[in-house]
């Protein structure tokens, strides 16, 4: 079958850094995608990475490793409004979306 | 603007209504997606349409129908078949099923 792990929760403070880890299994591959998601809203794109490296946006900067079926998010300077829910997702051989379950990520003062 | 559109925000039926949900978008986009979020889940595809007039079954289509007479609406109907059909609703569209999808607001269903 096909999956996608995310850890369910984190925690970090203010100012700081946070890395969301994200490894999957899926039949084929045709990007991973991250997407943020505050609470009651809809999710709202972040990132695509479909060649191994780092792709950097700002403060936001998304790694893949195709071998290894392995990416993460990195936060830099974290602000009160980052805290959300962040979700890994991948396309697969069938160009659908797989969609993790999500990281809440709880920033503290 | 462009933008996706879904009406209403929340949305109260009685157990065994048939109920439709609406999305709109403004886009051009050909590809567009209904999703189901529950708690604790990753979102689950419902229906998608890659073009107008065709649309195909996701991992979770059974009590639920869709159309796509238009290029810019996509309703979903969500049938009293539906076991458990409370839940957040987000539709989605995107330039192509190769691209990255664009979501709309969604309607949060409660069945009573």
């Amino acid at each position: 079958g096909q999956n996608i792990d995310q850890p369910t929760e984190m925690t970090a403070t203010e100012g700081a850094i946070v890395q969301i880890n994200c490894t999957y299994q899926t039949s084929g591959f045709n990007g991973l995608f991250w997407y943020q998601q505050h609470a009651g809203e809809a999710p709202t794109f972040l990132s695509y990475n479909v060649l191994d490296g780092l792709e950097e946006k700002g403060r936001f900067s998304s790694f893949l490793s195709r071998s290894k079926g392995y990416s993460y998010l990195l936060l830099k300077e974290l602000q009160m409004k980052d805290s959300a829910s962040y979700l890994c997702a991948v396309r697969d051989s069938n160009y659908q979306l797989i969609w993790g379950a999500g990281t809440k990520l709880i920033i503290k003062p | 603007d462009g933008g996706i559109t879904q009406s209403p925000k929340y949305l109260f039926r009685k157990e065994g209504q048939n109920v439709t949900l609406s999305c709109e978008q403004n886009l051009n986009h050909d590809a567009m997606y209904w999703y189901r979020q529950d708690p604790g889940q990753g979102l689950r595809l419902i229906y998608y349409s890659q073009i107008v007039n065709d649309f195909q079954k996701g991992d979770i289509a059974e009590g639920y129908s869709v159309s796509r007479e238009k290029k810019e609406s996509f309703p979903l109907t969500v049938t009293s078949a539906q076991k458990n059909p409370t839940a957040f609703y987000l539709c989605a569209s995107s330039i192509s099923e190769t691209n990255s999808e664009f979501f709309g607001p969604g309607t949060r269903l409660t069945v009573l």
